[in-house]
């Protein structure tokens, strides 16, 4: 199966650690995006990569939050000092460059915030 | 697994009913919507899009209607089967030029053999 991967599908921590999450697109997809889903929400967008370059973030993508995708193909998703209500669905998605694609999702990384 | 959505609104059916799934967006410049299934642990499934220059656009056992007028999406079922149950959502891309989708509230199909 050649989907979007995320890893790790669950990760629990406790409150001030930092955590890392990646994603790898689909191998032709040179758009990649971060989204956030919390219990009985459709996901919220967070970020937006055109191959290695971020093009688009969210006001919800605060100063602790950091994404990059540095060669332009899988791309990370970091935390810092990470509060309860960081606790969420962190979804990953990709898709074609031209004109208007669908965007192809992961299956997430849980984060639980101890 | 866990459950996707607590307090969504429900649409029971039985199997082998069609059915109709609305959604009401927001931006009357939105050029481009697609509908998503997402079962429960997993993520959005992709459906069926279409834009914003059509209104009806059909795929295997789906079809989705756009009213631009009222600003108003659906996605119709045919045949609905038990594997269909999920939450199902739509969503646009709000502004031309950019790539962010705006989800709306999902509902919930639930299929009854």
């Amino acid at each position: 199966d050649t989907g979007v991967s995320q890893n790790p599908r669950h990760k629990i921590t406790k409150r001030g650690q930092n955590v890392t999450f990646r994603c790898d697109p689909i191998s032709e997809h040179n758009r990649l995006y971060w989204y956030r889903q919390t219990l009985g929400q459709g996901p919220e967008f967070l970020t937006y990569f055109q191959n290695e370059a971020q093009l688009e973030k969210s006001r919800l993508l605060s100063d602790r939050f950091s994404a990059e995708r540095p060669k332009g193909s899988f791309s990370t998703l970091e935390i810092q000092r990470t509060e309860q209500g960081d606790s969420a669905m962190y979804l990953c998605a990709s898709s074609l460059e031209s004109g208007n694609q669908p965007q192809h999702f992961g299956d997430g990384t849980r984060l639980s915030i101890l | 697994g866990e459950s996707v959505g607590l307090h969504l609104p429900t649409l029971s059916v039985q199997e082998g009913d069609n059915s109709i799934i609305n959604c009401a967006y927001s931006n009357s410049a939105s050029d481009y919507f697609i509908w998503y299934k997402q079962e429960s642990g997993k993520g959005p499934q992709f459906i069926i899009d279409i834009r914003s220059n059509m209104d009806k656009r059909q795929g295997q056992r789906v079809t989705v209607l756009l009213n631009k007028t009222v600003k108003h999406l659906s996605l119709q079922i045919a045949a609905t089967q038990p594997g269909d149950s999920a939450v199902y959502f739509c969503a646009e891309k709000a502004q031309t030029g950019f790539q962010k989708l705006v989800f709306g509230t999902g509902t919930r199909l639930l299929v009854s053999p």
